[in-house]
């Protein structure tokens, strides 16, 4: 089974500007969940999406949304990047649905770089 | 507010020691927690889980209700320990927290 695949790897932008990451999730999983992760703050819970609903979100603002499609991708937008947005940021997939012990399958990350 | 914190950012052990991780978490429901590792260069992954009640390489962790704890143990560190760990905790409704993470070094 293909892992979750993250893309792109990395990323450039500038201030001001926006951006799409987008995540494919483990065959059959229908939880997908997104983080920001960076050596001061750690792991940071931005969103999870479950069959094309977010049912759970973060304490981001409203620069940050995603989206998932019917075949389980999914997608994180930022707009209006700030120099503090530059981050790796991990998707993960999961099986959802309340499933005891399901964990998180990570994707290797974006690294977002904003100048 | 539900949280998990683990209290050391750094820890450094000697190859052959014993090591233990600590993780504690604050949340009102019945919680699920685990454990995951990032090996330098590789994906966060999963390492072990309290329902399974596993040891996975050696290591093991139990939860303790009453202190509200989950920690990591091995007895016996090995270099290819060395690594950040995270504590996790799975509410109800599929959000997965994680705390801030520590860093483990194993000296050969």
């Amino acid at each position: 089974k293909a892992g979750v695949t993250q893309t792109p790897r990395y990323l450039i932008k500038t201030r001001g500007q926006q951006v799409t990451l987008s995540c494919s999730p483990i065959s059959g999983h229908r939880s997908v969940s997104w983080y920001q992760q960076t050596p001061g703050q750690g792991l940071q819970f931005l969103f999870e999406y479950f069959s094309e609903t977010q049912r759970n979100k973060g304490n981001f603002p409203g620069r940050f949304s995603g989206r998932q499609f019917s075949n389980s991708r999914s997608e994180m937008n930022v707009s209006t990047l700030e120099l503090g947005d530059s981050a790796l940021y991990l998707c993960a997939s999961s099986l959802g649905a309340g499933v005891e012990g399901s964990p998180l399958h990570f994707g290797n990350g974006t690294r977002l770089t904003v100048t | 507010a539900q949280r998990v914190t683990q209290p050391e950012k750094l820890l450094s052990v000697f190859k052959g020691a014993p090591v233990e991780l600590k993780c504690n978490y604050s949340y009102s429901g019945s919680p699920e927690l685990f454990w995951y590792v990032q090996y330098s260069r590789q994906r966060l992954q999963l390492l072990l889980r309290h329902i399974s009640r596993e040891s996975i390489k050696g290591f093991t962790a139990d939860l303790n209700k009453g202190e509200t704890s989950f920690h990591l143990k091995k007895p016996f560190a090995q270099e290819e320990d060395s690594a950040m760990y995270y504590c996790a905790l799975r509410h109800s409704n599929d959000k997965v927290i994680f705390g801030p993470g520590t860093s483990l070094s194993v000296i050969p």
